[in-house]
């Protein structure tokens, strides 16, 4: 069964840095997602992206973050500068079509920041 | 008011024991609806889609009502493997973010 995979499964990194977390969706969809749960939080949306551009954003996808997808398989999520409250694990999703269609997520990235 | 309402639990059941689950939603515009599992420190995984007939998944159930703008999930036989967070996710009408409620825990022993 096709899945959507995440590298790294753990990133460690100073405050400051750029951090770029790594998704690949399942291979037909079309429309992609970056979550994110703080420990101990709910599940919360940062962005959706669709034809190359980002269709929906939340008020935590500041300009400290991007998503691009570079090539035909990537999705990536960059944070320019981290901070302490970055800290979180970050999920990727994605999604045949938009909509009603169900999302399925990856195994998530966890983000320590230090 | 929270877009998506759960009781956190935790609920304790012995194997083999019926629980249900409810959740509410505030926004009447919402769309599509869901339950998610998520075990502890994994991705949410869809358990099933709930439409407005009601749906059945082997041992589990799922009923919406709209005009109470109201989900509940039914788990029959409970399993020790069923000891996990059911997330009730909503689809707004617009756009393609899911809304997530902080969860219920359920704990399932022996």
């Amino acid at each position: 069964e096709p899945e959507v995979t995440q590298t790294p499964s753990h990133q460690v990194t100073q405050m400051g840095q750029e951090v770029i977390l790594r998704c690949v969706p399942i291979s037909n969809h079309l429309y992609f997602y970056w979550y994110r749960q703080i420990l101990g939080q709910k599940v919360e949306f940062l962005v959706s992206f669709y034809n190359n551009e980002i269709s929906e954003k939340s008020e935590i996808f500041d300009d400290q973050f991007s998503v691009e997808r570079p090539d035909g398989s990537n999705f990536t999520l960059k944070i320019r500068s981290t901070k302490l409250e970055d800290s979180a694990m970050y999920f990727c999703a994605s999604g045949r079509t938009s909509g009603y269609n169900e999302q399925f997520f990856g195994p998530g990235t966890r983000l320590t920041v230090l | 008011r929270k877009e998506v309402e759960q009781d956190p639990g935790p609920f304790n059941v012995p194997e083999g024991a019926t629980v249900a689950f409810n959740c509410t939603y505030s926004n009447s515009a919402s769309q599509s609806f869901f339950w998610y599992r998520q075990d502890c420190r994994k991705e949410p995984k869809l358990l099933m889609s709930v439409y407005s007939s009601g749906n059945e998944d082997g041992r589990f159930t799922a009923q919406l009502n709209r005009a109470s703008q109201y989900i509940s999930l039914l788990i029959r036989d409970s399993k020790l493997s069923d000891s996990a967070t059911y997330l009730c996710v909503v689809l707004r009408e617009y756009g393609n973010k899911l809304v997530f409620g902080a969860g219920t825990i359920l704990r399932v022993k022996s």
